[in-house]
């Protein structure tokens, strides 16, 4: 089935640095791709979605690129905030018309001022 | 942008217990969905609806059941809470079916079952 592999659990940056979140997917025919925020306390919500190969998403200064090639998503950011600190979640949307979403086990990013 | 409220925010109950949580959205969207978030797992699918009456079973829904009575208004019930259900439950919407669409999610549910 479609599975969706972020590779840190945890992040711990300081202010001013860069971000990278790492994100695979495997999943059969063409998937969207999304990233979602959840701040403590909150439900998560919607960052940005890349639908098609080389497409970039990006919102808030954090981007990622569509790579089918690679089947990646990685999520980046120049210049992080103490702000920014909340758990990141990738997930793949099945395209094909089913309701199917599979979400990555998340990645904690902790940023120090 | 959708509203999605859920009630109760906390609960504890206890084993063999029945619990009851809800969920209202308020933007007219046809689908609805309940999640678990468990660390290490994610969020994973336990039911959703494309509609009053409508329920599709997720991928983990065992020990679950769900009703949608109206377009607004989508309930997951335990009723024979275990310690495995402890988890923080949410729900979200999307104004169709298919993956291509943006999730809107609430605030989530946080069940303990002693």
């Amino acid at each position: 089935g479609d599975s969706v592999t972020q590779t840190e659990g945890q992040v711990a940056l300081s202010e001013e640095d860069f971000l990278t979140i790492h994100c695979n997917y495997s999943a059969s025919g063409y998937p969207a791709l999304f990233w979602y925020v959840q701040y403590p306390g909150e439900g998560p919500q919607f960052l940005f979605r890349a639908s098609r190969d080389k497409e970039k998403g990006s919102s808030r200064g954090f981007e990622a690129t569509y790579d089918k090639g690679t089947t990646s998503f990685h999520l980046r950011k120049a210049s992080v905030q103490e702000s920014d600190s909340a758990v990141y979640y990738c997930a793949l949307g099945d395209n094909t018309g089913n309701y199917k979403y599979v979400f990555g086990a998340g990645t904690r990013l902790k940023v120090i001022a | 942008e959708a509203a999605v409220t859920q009630s109760p925010r906390n609960k504890v109950t206890v084993t063999g217990g029945n619990v009851t949580l809800s969920c209202r959205q308020t933007n007219s969207h046809n689908y609805m969905y309940w999640y678990r978030q468990d660390t290490g797992h994610g969020l994973r699918l336990i039911h959703y609806s494309y509609g009053a009456g409508n329920l599709q079973i997720g991928d983990v829904p065992d020990g679950y059941k769900a009703t949608r009575t109206t377009q607004e208004d989508f309930f997951l019930l335990l009723e024979l809470a275990s310690p495995s259900q402890t988890s923080l439950y949410f729900c979200a919407s999307s104004k169709t079916g298919g993956g291509g669409n943006t999730l809107y999610f609430g605030e989530g549910s946080r069940l303990i079952v002693v």
